[in-house]
C-alpha cells in the first residue's frame, strides 16, 4: 500500500528555537498533504490542508506564523514549528491524498508521527 | 457541520471475545467512511472504508457496514486477539478547502488480555 514517512520521529528542543518535520509521500505523488496535531489520549486535530505548489490553509486558530507549511514537491512537504514552546509539544502526523483518486472519494495515508518535547 | 461519535473506552476484553465499537456520523451530502487504527507508538493505519450506504468494509477479521438509515459504522469483529489491542478512530470523509478532509471521532483504546 501507499507509504508516507516522517522524519524526525523523536525531537527534543530547547525552547525559542524552531523545529522542521519532513512529510514524504514514498510511493506515490501526493497533491494533497494534511498536518495533524494530537494531544494524548485525545484525537487528531486537523491543523492545515496543504497543497503542492499553493499556500495551506490553516484551520481556525491554528497560528499561520508559528507554524510554517511548505509543500514543495509532489512528495514532500514540511511543517516548521517556530520558537517552539513546551505547550507546542505534542505528537505531529501527516498524511497524505494520493493523486488518482476512486469515484472522487478519498482515502489519506498517514505518517507514523513525529514527537516534540520542548523544554 | 460534520462530526463523528463513537463509543467511549478504554474497552478490555478476553482474547476471542466478540467486539463492537459504535460510530455514528453526522454529515451533509454522501460522505466516506473509514475506521483506522492507531498501535502503540505508532501512525494511524487505515483499516477499512466504505464510500457508499450498505457497503461492507473488512480487513484483518475486522468488518463494518455503512448504514444510512442510522448513521452508522459500527466496527466488529468475532473473535479479537492481544495483538489488537490499539487505539481504533472513526472517520469521515468531505470536500473542504477545495480538497477532501477528515473528520475524526475521539477514539477507543481497546486492550485484549489474554
Amino acid at each position: 500500500g501507499a507509504v508516507v514517512s516522517q522524519h524526525p520521529s523523536w525531537v527534543i528542543c530547547k525552547s525559542g528555537t524552531s523545529v522542521k518535520i519532513e512529510c514524504r509521500s514514498l510511493d506515490f505523488q501526493a497533491t494533497t498533504m494534511f498536518w495533524y496535531r494530537q494531544f494524548p489520549k485525545q484525537s487528531l486535530m486537523l491543523m492545515a490542508t496543504s497543497n503542492e505548489g499553493s499556500k495551506a490553509t490553516y484551520e481556525q486558530g491554528v497560528e499561520k506564523d508559528k507554524f510554517l507549511i511548505n509543500h514543495a514537491s509532489l512528495t514532500l512537504s514540511t511543517l516548521t514549528v517556530t520558537s517552539a514552546h513546551p505547550e507546542d509539544s505534542s505528537f505531529y502526523i501527516c498524511s497524505a491524498r494520493e493523486r488518482m483518486t476512486l469515484r472522487g472519494q478519498e482515502t489519506q495515508y498517514f505518517g507514523p508521527g513525529t514527537r516534540l518535547l520542548v523544554l | 457541520g460534520n462530526s463523528v461519535t463513537q463509543m467511549e473506552g478504554p474497552v478490555t476484553l478476553s482474547e476471542e471475545a466478540f467486539l463492537t465499537i459504535n460510530c455514528t456520523y453526522t454529515a451533509t451530502g454522501y460522505p466516506s467512511l473509514f475506521w483506522y487504527v492507531q498501535y502503540p507508538g505508532e501512525g494511524l493505519q487505515l483499516l477499512l472504508k466504505a464510500t457508499k450506504a450498505d457497503d461492507k468494509g473488512s480487513n484483518k477479521g475486522f468488518e463494518a457496514t455503512y448504514r444510512k438509515e442510522t448513521t452508522s459504522f459500527h466496527l466488529e469483529k468475532g473473535s479479537v486477539q492481544v495483538s489488537d489491542s490499539a487505539v481504533y478512530f472513526c472517520a469521515l470523509s468531505h470536500s473542504g478547502a477545495g480538497s477532501y478532509q477528515l473528520t475524526f471521532g475521539k477514539g477507543t483504546k481497546l486492550s485484549v488480555i489474554p
